[in-house]
């Protein structure tokens, strides 16, 4: 059985750091790419960015490039998105998927996604 | 910028049809394609169509999708409307540099 299972909730200052983590299951985690959106309270989803395991090929949002890293560590199936300095615009629910599903696309769209891990930023 | 329009909000019965829009502001729709997804309250997104009118394992077959290439839109269909279908729905496609592109998200409610 496929499942993605989120770190926990975080609760950080502003400035701070923090690494999220996206434990992948039931699947050769190297061979799918793996997407993470963000959902700021109240609002609509945005896409952050892709990375595929097998050769970390990453891909950024537009909104997001150099401001988050992701990565992920083949040894333990696990996505990781991570902040060097927080903000306080980064309070959002923030959601993993794989990215499992194609028939005439180039790039596959999610068929499985994390439960989400809320974000809090707060001074 | 490549920007997709949803209205904010449509409501419809129970086992009636409602029609979710989304519509390209610029080059063509059809160009790329669109997938859709379900949000329920308090719980994560789930996929019910992509690549335009593809659906999921899972996804009841009471959910369509397709694209209309005269009004530059894709259009998400429900039919025999439940009132667990009450979500969320957001459109994405991609831009002229492949970055997904969400709708803003449409609200449904079934009453």
């Amino acid at each position: 059985e496929v499942q993605l299972v989120q770190s926990g909730a975080e609760v950080k200052k502003p400035g701070e750091s923090l690494k999220i983590s996206c434990k992948c299951s039931g699947y050769r985690f190297a061979t799918y790419w793996i997407a993470w959106v963000r959902q700021m309270p109240g609002k609509g989803l945005e896409w952050m960015g892709i990375i595929y395991p097998g050769d970390s090929d990453t891909a950024y949002g537009p909104s997001f490039e150099g401001q988050v890293t992701i990565s992920t560590d083949k040894s333990t199936s696990t996505a990781y998105l991570q902040w060097s300095s927080l903000k306080a615009s980064d309070t959002a629910m923030y959601y993993c998927a794989r990215l499992g599903m194609a028939v005439a696309a180039t790039f596959p769209s999610p068929d499985f996604w994390g439960q989400g891990t809320l974000v809090t930023v707060s001074s | 910028n490549f920007i997709l329009t949803q209205p904010h909000s449509v409501s419809e019965s129970p086992g009636k049809t409602v029609t979710i829009s989304c519509t390209g502001n610029s080059g063509s729709i059809a160009s790329n394609f669109v997938q859709w997804y379900q949000q329920r309250p308090g719980s994560a997104p789930t996929t019910v169509i992509y690549e335009d009118n593809q659906r999921p394992s899972g996804v009841p077959d009471r959910f369509s999708g397709s694209i209309d290439r005269s009004s530059n839109s894709a259009s998400l269909t429900i039919s025999g409307l439940k009132t667990e279908d009450e979500a969320d729905y957001y459109c994405q496609s991609y831009d002229s540099s492949n970055s997904w592109v969400f709708g803003g998200g449409t609200k449904l409610t079934v009453l």
